[in-house]
């Protein structure tokens, strides 16, 4: 079945400094890619998706591009701010109703 | 606008009693899912529905009933509930037509079973 492969963290990061958080992903076919965060005692967020190969989805300084050949859908960053501190998840969707099938979330804590 | 709303925030079970957790959305939205969470881990899906009257299973549907009678609700039934069942659930619900729309997320229900 379809899965995603997130890098572990947790991730702690001074402020400015950039960021990168690996995901890759198994499926049939080319499916729609997104980035969730999760901020501290709420639910998830769209940050960002990207719908086919080539795609660069972007969003707060956030950007993923959609790499078919490596199958990857890496976030980055450039300089991450301390507001930024959150849980972030990469899915993928698939299926009749469109499930999203989610990694296993990274972690971030940026410091001042 | 409230979006997706959940209740109750946190609750906690004996072994073996029965809850209902309540999930409703006020964006017209055919689509609505059910996932589970668990420490450090991934959002699994429970359960799916397309629309008014039509639900299916996901990837962990045991321990677990839903309904779907109308468009805006659709409550998760735990019966007999176990250890295992410790969990933040989230509710979420989305669009149809096209395709790859965004997933809206409630704040989700902790819920601890002892």
């Amino acid at each position: 079945g379809d899965s995603v492969t997130q890098m572990e963290g947790p991730v702690t990061l001074s402020e400015e400094a950039c960021l990168t958080i690996n995901c890759t992903y198994t499926a049939t076919g080319y499916p729609s890619l997104f980035w969730y965060v999760q901020y501290p005692g709420e639910g998830l967020q769209l940050l960002l998706k990207a719908t086919k190969a080539d795609d660069k989805g972007s969003n707060k300084g956030f950007e993923a591009t959609y790499r078919k050949e490596t199958t990857s859908f890496h976030l980055e960053k450039g300089s991450v701010q301390v507001s930024d501190s959150a849980v972030y998840f990469c899915a993928l969707e698939s299926g009749s109703a469109r499930q999203l099938t989610f990694g296993s979330g990274t972690q971030l804590t940026v410091l001042p | 606008n409230a979006g997706v709303t959940q209740t109750p925030k946190f609750r906690i079970l004996k072994i073996g009693q029965s809850m209902t957790l309540q999930c409703t959305q006020d964006m017209n939205h055919n689509y609505m899912y059910w996932y589970r969470q668990d420490p450090g881990m991934g959002l699994k899906l429970i359960y799916y529905s397309v629309g008014a009257g039509i639900t299916d299973k996901g990837e962990v549907p045991n321990g677990y009933n839903v309904s779907r009678s109308t468009t805006e609700d659709f409550p998760l039934r735990l019966e007999l509930a176990a250890p295992s069942q410790t969990s933040v659930y989230f509710c979420a619900s989305s669009k149809t037509g096209g395709f790859s729309y965004e997933q809206y997320f409630g704040p989700g229900t902790r819920l601890t079973v002892t």
